[in-house]
């Protein structure tokens, strides 16, 4: 498969365990916030969205949380499994750029069995 | 199946020599970009196209060039590759150009050598 990164912040995780992945946003004026899957070979896959106006948002298995003050983004994945194994990327966007997404540098997760 | 098509997925080239990655979408979608992705730096934005006929310089555009003369293919071009332009390019799309749910949808990949 293809590499993603070999400099990556890695978070290894117990199969079974909640994984929590952490991501600082740089603009103040962002108002929507993505994050990404990326697994070996693929391009990144959609996992949930925020817009800045809430400061969390629940998904399957998955929960998004926002702090504005702080520019902090998380992802709380519930349960984990080895199909999460892969690198996740926070992206951020504000409406006068558009549709331009700004992406993180990605975390990996490393599911144990 | 509503997807991004990239080709193709490997390509090994020479220095100067002139390639094209294509790039098409089957989602009737308006917005298209370009990224590189390089070890330690991310997902970069190279082009981005808001509809047909209408291109715009991202992050990192030096070296490329791009066209959208139909709605749904918008072709990279490297007109004379470098070997700084070897990485992992996506192309994505999404349906409009201010900010959507569901963000972008992400081609495979296009894994470029250039030597």
């Amino acid at each position: 498969g293809e590499s993603v990164g070999l400099h990556l912040p890695t978070l290894s995780v117990q199969e079974g365990d909640n994984s929590i992945i952490n991501c600082a946003y740089s603009n103040s004026a962002s108002d929507y916030f993505i994050w990404y899957k990326q697994e070996s070979g693929k391009g990144p896959q959609f996992i949930i969205d925020i817009r800045s106006n809430m400061d969390k948002r629940q998904g399957q298995r998955v929960t998004v949380l926002l702090n504005k003050t702080v520019k902090h983004l998380s992802l709380q994945i519930a349960a984990t499994q080895p199909g999460d194994s892969a690198v996740y990327f926070c992206a951020e966007s504000f409406k006068a750029a558009g549709n331009k997404l700004t992406f993180g540098g990605g975390t990996r997760v490393l599911v144990k069995p | 199946e509503a997807q991004v098509t990239q080709n193709p997925r490997y390509l090994i080239t020479v220095t100067g020599k002139k390639l094209t990655v294509t790039c098409s979408q089957n989602m009737n979608h308006e917005y298209m970009s370009w990224y590189r992705q390089d070890p330690g730096l991310g997902l970069r934005q190279i082009y981005y196209s808001m509809n047909v006929e209408v291109t715009d310089k991202g992050d990192v555009p030096e070296g490329y060039k791009v066209s959208r003369k139909e709605k749904r293919n918008f072709p990279l071009i490297l007109e004379s590759p470098s070997p700084n332009q070897t990485s992992l390019y996506f192309c994505a799309s999404s349906l409009s150009w201010t900010a959507s749910n569901y963000g972008y949808t992400f081609g495979s990949g296009t894994r470029l050598t250039v030597v």
